[in-house]
């Protein structure tokens, strides 16, 4: 399974837009991009996945660059309620494959 | 669709002692994952039962942990005798078989266990 790299923390301010790259130079063919967003108190939400190029839903985008060894997660004009840790996560999960996650990123949204 | 459930939400129990930890996954998903979060540390995968069996138990810490999930549906964690490293916030997590890559697989909210 691909490790993955993502900033530790990161701060914005409300109605910003906010990006978070992760890196996996070791992506394997047949793996996937997944985030996952957490709050406090609650278990890992999933928000979105993607193999290549651009994926968006209600909630985010996800950009990935051609070499698939990095991704950017999107978040359009933030809010309070935005603020969570965000794990990128790389890997092929048809089977129901394990999920490895990071330490995140965890994103402060203030006033 | 009710969603991943777990209880207790939070136990706190005398090491030495046993706890039994509970998950009902979402109806008809037979994939069924068990992880945990120490202090300070990373998410860690313990379990992956699919339907009644184990596929993947490279996770679990020791043999003071057992899984089950008899009937392929609820599973228990069983944590005996418990030590105080054992303490930490335990979350179980199902999928749909084959669709993991296309919608994720839903955590519930967890149980927080405090050892002392």
């Amino acid at each position: 399974l691909a490790k993955t790299t993502q900033p530790i923390s990161m701060d914005s301010y409300e109605g910003q837009e906010v990006n978070i790259t992760c890196s996996h130079n070791n992506i394997a063919t047949n793996d996937y991009i997944t985030w996952y967003q957490q709050f406090p108190s609650q278990g890992p939400r999933f928000i979105i996945q993607g193999y290549k190029t651009k994926v968006t839903n209600e909630v985010a985008s996800l950009f990935i660059p051609a070499d698939r060894k990095s991704s950017t997660l999107s978040l359009p004009r933030v809010s309070l309620s935005d603020t969570a840790v965000y794990y990128c996560l790389v890997g092929s999960y048809n089977q129901g494959g394990k999920l490895i996650f990071g330490q995140g990123t965890e994103l402060s949204v203030k006033p | 669709e009710a969603g991943v459930t777990q209880f207790p939400s939070h136990s706190v129990i005398e090491k030495g002692q046993t706890v039994t930890l509970r998950c009902d996954p979402i109806s008809g998903h037979d994939n069924l994952y068990w992880y945990r979060r120490v202090m300070g540390k990373e998410i860690k995968f313990l379990l992956h039962f699919v339907k009644e069996s184990k596929q993947d138990e490279s996770g679990m810490p020791n043999n003071r942990f057992l899984a089950e999930r008899t009937g392929g549906t609820y599973s228990t964690l069983k944590v005996q005798p418990a030590e105080l490293e054992d303490s930490g916030v335990y979350f179980c997590a199902s999928s749909a078989m084959g669709q993991g890559n296309y919608y994720g697989y839903t955590f519930g909210s967890g149980t927080r266990l405090t050892v002392v």
